[in-house]
């Protein structure tokens, strides 16, 4: 059965530091999605993409954060100085249409 | 008011019982609404959807729709320890123009299936 597949697992940084986090989707699907969940915390929406673009993005997705599908198959989320905040299990996402989301395993960021 | 609630738990139910989780949600014009089971440190995987009111049933799952009183439920039964995990409501909010959309987490149930 085809699965969405994210690397690395875990990821260690300094603060300050820049990490990418990289992701394959489900190879049919067109949507594609971030997502973050800070420990003991709810799950929560970053950004959407589609169509080589960002369909939308939340309040927390600032200019820190940039997305990219370099590829036919990756789709990567890059944090250009992670902040200590920004320690949390990243979730990718993708979906045929758009509605029903598979997530990948994760990436636990720890930012030291 | 929260835009999706749930009751964090933990609910803890005995072997074999019937297990009833519950989700209220404040937007009016969902239309898509998602059960998700995630284990602890792990991703959530995807239980049900359901999208028009009345009950859909797979397996041992049930998801239950109320969209005039804005409510989801799931039911497991014949509940396994292997059930246990924290269970998360999602709610679908399209995104601008629909062109794509997101999830709206609730913070999850806490399901404990006693042997």
């Amino acid at each position: 059965e085809p699965e969405v597949t994210q690397t690395p697992s875990h990821q260690v940084t300094q603060m300050g530091q820049e990490v990418i986090l990289r992701c394959v989707p489900i190879s049919n699907h067109l949507y594609f999605y971030w997502y973050r969940q800070i420990l003991g915390q709810k799950v929560e929406f970053l950004v959407s993409f589609y169509n080589n673009e960002i369909s939308e993005k939340s309040e927390i997705f600032d200019d820190q954060f940039s997305v990219e599908r370099p590829d036919g198959s990756n789709f990567t989320l890059k944090i250009r100085s992670t902040k200590l905040e920004d320690s949390a299990m990243y979730f990718c996402a993708s979906s045929e249409a758009a509605d029903t989301q598979y997530f990948g395993p994760g990436t636990r960021l720890t930012v030291l | 008011q929260k835009e999706v609630e749930q009751n964090s738990g933990p609910l803890s139910v005995p072997e074999g019982a019937i297990a009833s989780l519950n989700c209220t949600y404040s937007d009016r014009v969902s239309q898509s609404f998602f059960w998700y089971r995630q284990y602890s440190g792990k991703s959530p995987e995807l239980i049900m959807s359901i999208y028009s009111n009345g009950d859909k049933e797979d397996g041992r799952f049930t998801a239950q729709l109320n969209k005039a009183s804005q409510y989801v439920s799931l039911l497991i039964r014949d509940s396994q320890p292997s059930d246990s995990a924290t269970y998360l409501c999602a709610v679908n909010r399209a995104g601008y123009g629909g062109a794509t959309n997101k999830l709206i987490f609730g913070t999850g149930t806490l399901l404990a299936v006693q042997p």
